[in-house]
């Protein structure tokens, strides 16, 4: 594609409920990237993938965070049983290696738990 | 523990004025440190970024200052422009494999 996709681009979800984020990448980039933006605040690293492993995960928050990458494209970002305090854009972002450091960001996907 | 430090949070500059962002770190074995700018309801885009073999790099009217000794670098922009209100985050990174970022700065450009 020609972008970094995210979807949904808004999320509003009870809270305990479970819900699933997804980042389709630039074709080809193999590094992927998931951060947290919270209200005011910066870029929170949540997870690395370098093609469908994950060599880097420390940024997530808890167990209940989970991501997945398969075929080297798409990821999903799941939260079980989400607590208002994960309100936040997720964004996700890809690279073409992980020595090109440039990072394409998609929009985001804004996520509010009630 | 915060990687990369960035200062002010928020800036508020007159139209055609100079804009200056700082931001520090610790770790000396980062060798990338770019700036990305954000738009509300954008994700961020790399605005500029630097190497820590050179001192300085300049993009039409974004320049970035960087002073290996000191860990420091800032990002300045001249004859700022209303439509370069955003968020603008510096970042720095050990290989690309992971970014670290500062915490942001809002400016506004006034006219």
């Amino acid at each position: 594609g020609a972008g970094v996709s995210q979807s949904p681009s808004n999320k509003v979800t009870e809270k305990g409920k479970d819900v699933e984020l997804r980042c389709d990448p630039i074709s080809g980039h193999t590094a992927l990237y998931w951060y947290r933006q919270s209200l005011g605040q910066g870029l929170e690293f949540l997870i690395y993938f370098q093609g469908n492993s994950a060599p880097d995960k420390s940024g997530l928050p808890s167990d209940r965070f989970s991501a997945e990458r398969t075929g080297g494209s798409v990821s999903t970002l799941t939260i079980q049983r989400t607590q208002q305090e994960d309100s936040a854009v997720y964004l996700c972002a890809s690279s073409l290696v992980p020595k090109r450091t440039e990072a394409f960001f998609g929009q985001g996907t804004r996520l509010t738990v009630v | 523990q915060q990687q990369v430090k960035q200062s002010p949070q928020s800036l508020i500059v007159q139209k055609g004025g100079i804009s200056i962002i700082n931001c520090a770190y610790e770790n000396t074995a980062f060798d990338y440190f770019p700036w990305y700018q954000q738009f509300p309801g954008k994700g961020p885009a790399l605005l500029i970024a630097i190497r820590p073999d050179v001192s300085e790099k300049k993009e039409g009217r974004f320049t970035i200052s960087f002073n290996k000794s000191a860990k420091q670098f800032s990002l300045h922009i001249m004859d700022s422009q209303p439509g370069d209100s955003a968020t603008y985050f510096c970042a720095a990174s050990k290989g690309g494999n992971q970014f670290y970022f500062g915490t942001g700065t809002s400016l506004t450009v006034i006219p």
